[in-house]
């Protein structure tokens, strides 16, 4: 059974760091690129990072770029998200989500349970 | 980046009603158009991969059609269960986006 499970969110003040994590298991891990999406509260669905299987690519929305870090570590089917520079509009549930890429698309086909960051004074 | 603009935002149904939600891009995206469904306890789920096919698992009563910028999710026979928040997500180009969610609710 794929499971994806989030941790390391919690309350942080504006300004300041702090770093998710996404413990995969039930899959292959070094087989798959793996993404972060967010939601704001009473908010839609937001796309925040993807990085490929290898680490080799990272992508990321112009809003978190040069303050955002997606990362993964193969060796210990983790699957990270280090958040610098913190803004209230980061404020969000964070989810970790596993792509499956096939011929003509990439689509997130199982998601984490999410957790939440919540940057306030 | 592509907007992509789902209709409507609040759906009151009854069960065994049919039911279709739209989203349209704000350019086109080759077929590009996944659907997924957020229960209330924030567990999400996909429906549909590139326009119309049906996710492993996903009951037969949902299905999906669409092309260029004009997409839809069709649910064939509301069961209880399917009263959720669906969402559209286009991945023809980074950065990749989601509708603004349409709420299906129990009329």
């Amino acid at each position: 059974e794929v499971q994806l499970v989030e941790s390391g969110g919690g309350l942080v003040q504006p300004g300041r760091s702090m770093k998710l994590s996404c413990a995969a298991s039930g899959f292959t891990f070094n087989n798959y690129d793996m993404a972060w999406v967010c939601q704001a509260p009473k908010k839609g669905l937001e796309w925040v990072a993807t990085i490929s299987y290898d680490g080799s690519s990272t992508y990321y929305r112009d809003s978190v770029k040069g303050r955002f870090t997606i990362s993964r570590d193969n060796a210990k089917s983790t699957l990270y998200l280090q958040m610098d520079s913190l803004r209230s509009e980061d404020t969000a549930t964070y989810y970790c989500a596993r792509i499956r890429t096939t011929v003509a698309t990439d689509y997130f086909d199982y998601w984490g349970q999410g957790v939440m960051v919540t940057v306030s004074s | 980046d592509i907007q992509m603009t789902q209709s409507p935002s609040s759906l009151p149904a009854s069960l065994g009603e049919r039911v279709t939600i739209s989203c349209r891009a704000s350019q086109g995206i080759s077929n590009n158009l996944n659907w997924y469904q957020q229960k209330p306890d924030g567990t999400i789920k996909p429906l549909i991969y590139y326009t119309s096919n049906l996710q492993s698992g996903v009951p037969s009563r949902f299905s999906g059609s669409g092309s260029g910028t004009d997409y839809s999710l069709t649910i064939s026979s509301l069961e209880p269960e399917d009263f959720a928040m669906y969402y559209c997500q286009q991945d023809a180009s980074f950065p990749y986006t989601f509708g603004a969610g349409t709420k299906l609710e129990l009329k």
